[in-house]
């Protein structure tokens, strides 16, 4: 079945620092890909529409300064947290539409210190 | 804008029992979906829903389409330890174009004792 995978799993990184994840569908192509936060014990909150050779969407009060987007390609999305700070740490998830649904990678732990 | 209301938003049963959760919007939805997230990974779907008063299973777990299109349950029957983990339901909101991003209700974490 459609898979999307991410990379890094876990990432630890100083603040000031800049931070890229990597979002992959696996067997087939996404024009479109979301990028969500999720804090501890909350829902998935969505960022930003990444879209296929033109501009990221993003949602009211996410920075796209910030938060980075680039879909390169039919199967990659990168976000790139750029001078990360400890309020940046969270779950980071990424997901793609295939031919019936909405799947998701396996998300990134971000723990700036 | 269009949100979705999850109820209960935890609870603990034992091992065995059947497990009811319901998901209500003030919004029409046109697809209802259900996902599980487990700790430390991505939401998994389990039950997809595209058609008012719908009634789909998969395994344990059975999924209805509320006749209005503003509400859904999930069930999961005889429960088991591997059912722990936080199930969201989410519909889709369009941005036109034919294409849409998901809302997703708050979830509710479910908890099983052997």
């Amino acid at each position: 079945g459609a898979v999307v995978s991410q990379h890094p799993s876990r990432v630890i990184c100083k603040s000031g620092t800049s931070v890229k994840i990597e979002c992959r569908s696996l067997d087939f192509q996404a024009t479109t890909m979301f990028w969500y936060r999720q804090f501890p014990k909350q829902s998935l909150m969505l960022m930003a529409t990444s879209n296929e050779g033109s501009k990221a969407t993003y949602e009211q009060g996410v920075e796209k300064d910030k938060f980075l987007i680039n879909h390169a390609s039919l199967t990659l999305s990168t976000l790139t947290v750029t001078s990360a700070h400890p309020e940046d740490s969270s779950f980071y998830i990424c997901s793609a539409r295939d031919k019936v649904a909405v799947i998701f990678g396996p998300g990134t732990r971000l723990l700036v210190l | 804008g269009q949100q979705l209301n999850q109820s209960p938003q935890s609870m603990f049963i034992q091992e065995g029992e059947d497990v009811s959760m319901n998901c209500t919007s003030s919004s029409i939805f046109n697809t209802w979906l259900w996902y599980k997230q487990e700790p430390g990974e991505g939401p998994v779907l389990l039950i997809a829903l595209y058609k008012a008063g719908e009634l789909t299973s998969n395994g344990r777990l059975t999924a209805q389409f509320g006749i209005t299109r503003k509400d859904s349950f999930l069930n999961i029957s005889a429960s088991i330890p591997s059912d722990v983990g936080i199930y969201f339901c989410a519909g889709p909101k369009y941005s036109g174009a034919g294409s849409y991003q998901l809302t997703f209700g708050k979830g509710t974490k479910l908890s099983v004792i052997p």
